[in-house]
């Protein structure tokens, strides 16, 4: 079982809806952050949670730390932001620390 | 720009050939991580490097080596290339404390194909 599971793989919206990306993990966490990444693109740093919620724009990430999960929600969707986007934890058990166990992926297309 | 740079972007290798991926950072981050992203597969580590002078193996680190070469680089080596390293690479670089943590930096990628 992967220790970052994203829901759903893929998704298509139209323009204007309110979307919401999932991500639960099975591991103990000091941070979870959220990434995006255009096709045939890098990888930009979104969000980094440790606790409650941030919101930048029209993205809100939240987290809830005792059920291990968090969200991504994009309000007023719009094509430019098709992407993947990726949830990624920075576990805080020893050994390997520093470093981010990604999930798969949600692979967001906004059509017109 | 602030950031982190990756060389070459693209890379086609005959099975066999050696190559040396190159990553700098200019924003005076201790770590810097080399991951691989394949399809249908979340990004996974090859070697990273927690402070300048140590480097360590991620989950799969078989068939590449790499540099510190100071806080500034961190090369990725391919020494004999075989059709498996098919992939996209991506540099990434953070200043992480022992459990504290910022936000991490990609680079742009290198989509290296082996034939």
């Amino acid at each position: 079982k992967n220790e970052v599971e994203q829901s759903p793989q893929n998704l298509t919206a139209q323009e204007g809806e309110f979307i919401t990306i999932n991500c639960s993990y099975s591991v103990g966490i000091s941070a979870l952050h959220w990434l995006q990444q255009h096709p045939g693109g890098g990888i930009v740093s979104l969000f980094m949670l440790s606790s409650g919620k941030k919101k930048h724009g029209r993205l809100i990430a939240t987290i809830n730390i005792q059920e291990k999960h968090s969200s991504l929600h994009i309000t007023a969707s719009h094509p430019r932001d098709s992407a993947v986007y990726i949830c990624a934890v920075l576990g805080n058990y020893g050994g390997s620390q520093g470093n981010l166990i990604f999930g798969k992926g949600t692979k967001l297309s906004v059509k017109p | 720009n602030a950031g982190v740079t990756q060389t070459p972007k693209f890379q086609v290798l005959k099975t066999g050939q050696s190559m040396t991926l190159q990553c700098a950072q200019d924003m005076n981050h201790n770590s810097m991580y080399w991951y691989r992203q394949d399809p249908g597969m979340g990004l996974r580590l090859i070697y990273y490097s927690a402070s300048e002078g140590t480097t360590d193996k991620g989950e799969v680190p078989n068939g590449y080596n790499v540099s510190r070469l100071n806080k500034r680089e961190f090369s990725l080596r391919l020494e004999s290339a075989a059709p498996s390293q098919t992939s996209v690479y991506f540099c990434a670089s953070s200043d992480l404390g022992w459990r504290q943590n910022y936000g991490y930096t990609f680079g742009s990628g290198t989509r290296l194909t082996v034939v």
